[in-house]
């Protein structure tokens, strides 16, 4: 079992320039969620995606935007980057009632 | 709403002696918890989770926390720190999303934990 894969590893971006991110979940799983890990912080809940809809979402910008495809894999896409984005981004996924495993991130560096 | 407060961002601890990271909640509704590490540059690892059962949780790697109520506490411990036990640790609260899933994770800040030889 692979586990959450996310991809890329690293990126950076230009400030203004839009990016997207994914995630294929662990084998079986059908919920995603996104995480935003500031520097020095805790992850902070970007949104949740069951069923290709989005189920919950945190206090973030329309910037901040997601899809969820039949395969259960997910997007998370950001538009007009500020350098205030530059963090570890975090999938997670789960099954009805089950906890959360978390992939290894995306590094987002926004010059 | 809900919330976690982790008391102290740094924790040192010597090599074999008892580790101990704080971790309060505020929820209005009972409460799923949960302890993650996470090593430099890496995801997050599920070390134990309180999901209304026993109040006493065992966790991989050594660790249990014990869910107190009436103190609104998760506190982790493990007997005897190891070197490789030196990571952030993070505690988390999340509540029944309907019954579809755990819902969101809110996280408190984190502790780091530095093991002295």
């Amino acid at each position: 079992d692979a586990g959450v894969t996310q991809s890329p590893t690293h990126l950076i971006k230009t400030r203004g320039q839009q990016v997207t991110l994914r995630c294929s979940p662990k084998s079986g799983h059908d919920t995603v969620s996104w995480y935003q890990q500031a520097l020095g912080q805790g992850p902070q809940f970007i949104f949740q995606y069951y069923e290709e809809e989005e189920r919950q979402r945190g206090n973030f910008p329309d910037r901040f935007s997601g899809h969820q495809f039949p395969n259960y894999s997910s997007e998370l896409n950001v538009n007009a980057l500020l350098l205030g984005d530059s963090a570890l981004y975090l999938c997670a996924s789960s099954l009805i009632a089950t906890e959360a495993f978390f992939g290894q991130g995306t590094r987002l560096t926004v010059v | 709403a809900q919330s976690v407060t982790q008391l102290g961002s740094h924790v040192s601890v010597s090599e074999g002696a008892l580790v101990l990271l704080r971790c309060n909640y505020s929820s209005s509704v009972p409460p799923y918890l949960f302890w993650y590490v996470q090593y430099p540059n890496q995801g997050l690892q599920l070390l134990l989770k309180y999901t209304s059962a026993a109040t006493l949780v065992k966790g991989i790697n050594g660790f249990e926390a014990e869910f107190k109520k009436s103190e609104t506490s998760f506190h982790l411990t493990k007997p005897s720190a190891h070197m490789s036990d030196a990571a952030e640790y993070f505690c988390a609260v999340s509540v029944d999303a309907g019954g579809t899933s755990y819902g969101k994770l809110t996280f408190g800040q984190g502790t780091i934990l530095t093991v002295h030889p």
